[in-house]
């Protein structure tokens, strides 16, 4: 089974602190992203990556940054945490071609205090 | 970009069929159908997907329609634990260097009833 781990499933944080959120996929996906989840807004797009070391802007990306130094492992980074980025987060991972799957992991739900 | 309608909620008596259906009037001829779940606080969980013809798996069916403008994903024995939201998702967003995404709307939301 395809399966996609986020290291973290609940965390608070302090207003200013710096945030780490872990993924690892095991498919050798080559595409990984990263979303967030907000009543009423949906599944919103943070970053993506196509490749190691790879890295593209989503539709929400001010505030995050992400690292992927190997095939397996996404990072999102919150650089200086705030309220407003309260939220579930979810890593997603695929293949690169379309209409292969895109599978997500369990989410991990950041408060931030 | 295709966009796809759906019931924002249904009832399922436990062990009957919950048959979900889904419109997508515009879907083009290489969009690909995708149905996904999300149980209350969990990552939302791939249930089946296809292109033109009918598709069957260990956990749902599901049905296009000729005309491919409409599909139904099919719980054949609905359980207590199939209550959740599920999407219909028909929009496949480009995102260069051979990436896409799916969008995801606002779902139907199904209740599985004792």
């Amino acid at each position: 089974d395809v399966k996609v781990t986020q290291s973290s499933r609940y965390l608070v944080k302090r207003t200013g602190e710096k945030v780490f959120l872990e993924c690892v996929q095991d498919m050798d996906h080559e595409n990984m992203f990263w979303y967030r989840q907000d009543p009423g807004l949906g599944l919103r797009l943070i970053y993506f990556s196509y490749d190691v070391k790879m890295k593209e802007k989503g539709d929400i990306p001010e505030g995050y940054s992400v690292s992927r130094e190997k095939k397996e492992r996404f990072s999102l980074i919150l650089e200086s945490a705030s309220t407003n980025q309260t939220s579930m987060y979810l890593c997603a991972s695929s293949f690169l071609i379309s209409g292969n799957t895109i599978y997500f992991g369990e989410g991990s739900w950041l408060t931030v205090v | 970009d295709a966009k796809t309608t759906q019931p924002p909620s249904m009832d399922c008596a436990e062990g009957r069929a919950a048959n979900l259906p889904c419109n997508h009037s515009t879907i083009s001829g290489n969009e690909y159908v995708y149905w996904y779940r999300q149980i209350h606080s969990q990552g939302p969980q791939y249930i089946i997907h296809g292109l033109k013809n009918n598709e069957t798996n260990e956990m749902a069916s599901l049905i296009i329609t000729e005309d491919r403008k409409s599909s139904t994903l099919i719980l054949p024995h609905a359980t207590l634990r199939d209550t959740a939201v599920y999407y219909c998702i028909v929009r496949v967003a480009n995102l260069g260097a051979g990436s896409y995404q799916l969008t995801f709307g606002k779902g139907t939301k199904l209740s599985v009833i004792p």
